[in-house]
């Protein structure tokens, strides 16, 4: 199984950048997920990190340690759209496709 | 394309009812899995169907089923309901089992009171 932790909470300014950690620990990994999910709505997917480095796609970038366990969403030029939470994810070699959910990172743009 | 849709979107029930949520994936997805989240948990796996076959079950009880069709729509039941059912069940689909991206649903809201 896994471990994963990310902050509960985290507050910024419009138009700065925020960088969302994740850790984990897992026995085999093979991949990790981030997911951005504002109230009410469904999960939305946001990148895939299977090898280490970064993800660039648009104003989001994904970076993936995997000698570390960790993994940061960075957001750029923030905006109040990007208040939601956002959920880090960990598949391993376990013989299940299916990854495990941290609980998430409530992030809040104010003005 | 439509997106994956989940019925009924919010539910209220009593303890001690059963109830069925269903989840239709996006056309041409054969993997469905079923999460819930609640705010003290976050967002936990139930099970995942691919070909009408569970192929992945997490750690819940017996009290919570699955089963998917030959049209790759899945249902979920609950019996016995207990008040700490109450949650957000999502329902996520992928096209292949390797579950590089899911989609998901909006959700069904359950209340059990």
């Amino acid at each position: 199984g896994q471990n994963i932790d990310q902050p509960t909470e985290m507050t910024a300014t419009e138009g700065a950048i925020v960088q969302i950690n994740c850790t984990y620990q897992t026995s085999g990994f093979n991949g990790l997920f981030w997911y951005q999910q504002h109230a009410g709505e469904a999960p939305t997917f946001l990148s895939y990190n299977v090898l280490d480095g970064l993800e660039e796609k648009g104003r989001f970038s994904s970076f993936l340690s995997r000698s570390k366990g960790y993994s940061y969403l960075l957001l750029k030029e923030l905006q109040m759209k990007d208040s939601a939470s956002y959920l880090c994810a960990v598949r391993d070699h376990g013989g299940s496709y299916i990854p495990t959910f941290g609980r998430g990172t409530s992030l809040i743009v104010h003005p | 394309k439509a997106g994956v849709t989940q019925t009924p979107r919010y539910l209220i029930k009593t303890r001690g009812q059963q109830v069925t949520l269903s989840c239709s994936p996006i056309s041409g997805h054969r993997s469905v899995s079923w999460y819930q989240q609640t705010p003290g948990q976050g967002l936990q796996f139930l099970f995942e169907y691919f070909s009408e076959t569970q192929r992945n079950k997490g750690n819940f009880p017996g009290r919570f089923s699955g089963r998917q069709f030959s049209n790759s729509r899945s249902e979920m039941n609950v019996s016995t309901l207990e008040l700490g059912d109450s949650a957000l069940y999502l329902c996520a689909s992928s096209p292949e089992g390797g579950y590089t991206e899911a989609f998901f649903g909006q959700g069904t809201r359950l209340t059990v009171v």
